[in-house]
């Protein structure tokens, strides 16, 4: 049973314009939230993370949403640029847990010309 | 910058082998992960390691084992390899954090094919 959920698969977006990913969660133990950006035949990069005292976090061209009483994260890239194709992946963890990861199961993203 | 690094990039064993999987990392980090990585199902843990000898099952840690001898070095092991166990392997290490408020920086990967 995933505790994180990435319900859209794929998002094509057009260079320079905003690509918004989303991300769901169930177990509300959870307090930290990242985001990953990951190439094929690569590991995954940090991009950026968010903690639940906080309801947005913001670096360069990525800002992370979070909705606490939704249980619903996103984000958002401006201006998307072709570099950013990748799959991304939303993870959370909680407090005590070692900095096991939960993770949905991916968006790939791909910016089109 | 952190450095995680796995012995492969690819393998390709036969069904039934033993395959070692290792992994180091340069930054001290207390907590490793190993971490297995299948289309639409996104990233799920196998096993985590927190400290030298000191191991725990993930979500799904059936036909793995690992073996953490030295804080820099976690190993997965497929006891007996099976066609289910063909996969992309990504370990990851992180720093300590009573709270959980950590990244976790991973390796490149290894492509296992079990034929």
């Amino acid at each position: 049973d995933q505790q994180v959920k990435q319900n859209s698969p794929s998002l094509s977006v057009q260079e320079g314009r905003i690509s918004i990913l989303n991300c769901d969660y169930t177990n509300s133990m959870f307090d930290y939230f990242l985001w990953y950006k990951k190439y094929p035949a690569e590991g995954p990069t940090f991009l950026i993370s968010i903690s639940s005292i906080k309801d947005k976090n913001e670096d360069g061209r990525f800002t992370v949403f979070l909705n606490k009483s939704a249980k619903h994260l996103s984000l958002h890239i401006v201006p998307s640029q072709p570099g950013d194709s990748a799959v991304y992946f939303c993870a959370a963890s909680g407090m005590n847990s070692w900095g096991k990861l939960q993770f949905g199961a991916g968006t790939q993203v791909v910016v089109t010309p | 910058d952190v450095k995680v690094t796995q012995s492969s990039r690819y393998l390709v064993k036969r069904t039934g082998e033993k395959v070692f999987l290792e992994c180091v990392q340069d930054m001290d980090h207390e907590n490793m992960f190993w971490y297995r990585q299948d289309p639409g199902l996104g990233l799920r843990l196998i096993y985590f390691s927190y400290d030298v000898k000191m191991k725990e099952k993930g979500d799904i840690p059936e036909g793995y084992s690992v073996s953490r001898e030295k804080k820099e070095r976690f190993s997965l092991i497929l006891e007996s390899a099976s066609t289910n166990q063909t996969s992309m392997y990504l370990c990851a290490s992180s720093s300590a954090s009573g709270q959980g408020m950590t990244e976790a920086f991973f390796g490149q990967g290894t492509r296992l094919t079990v034929v």
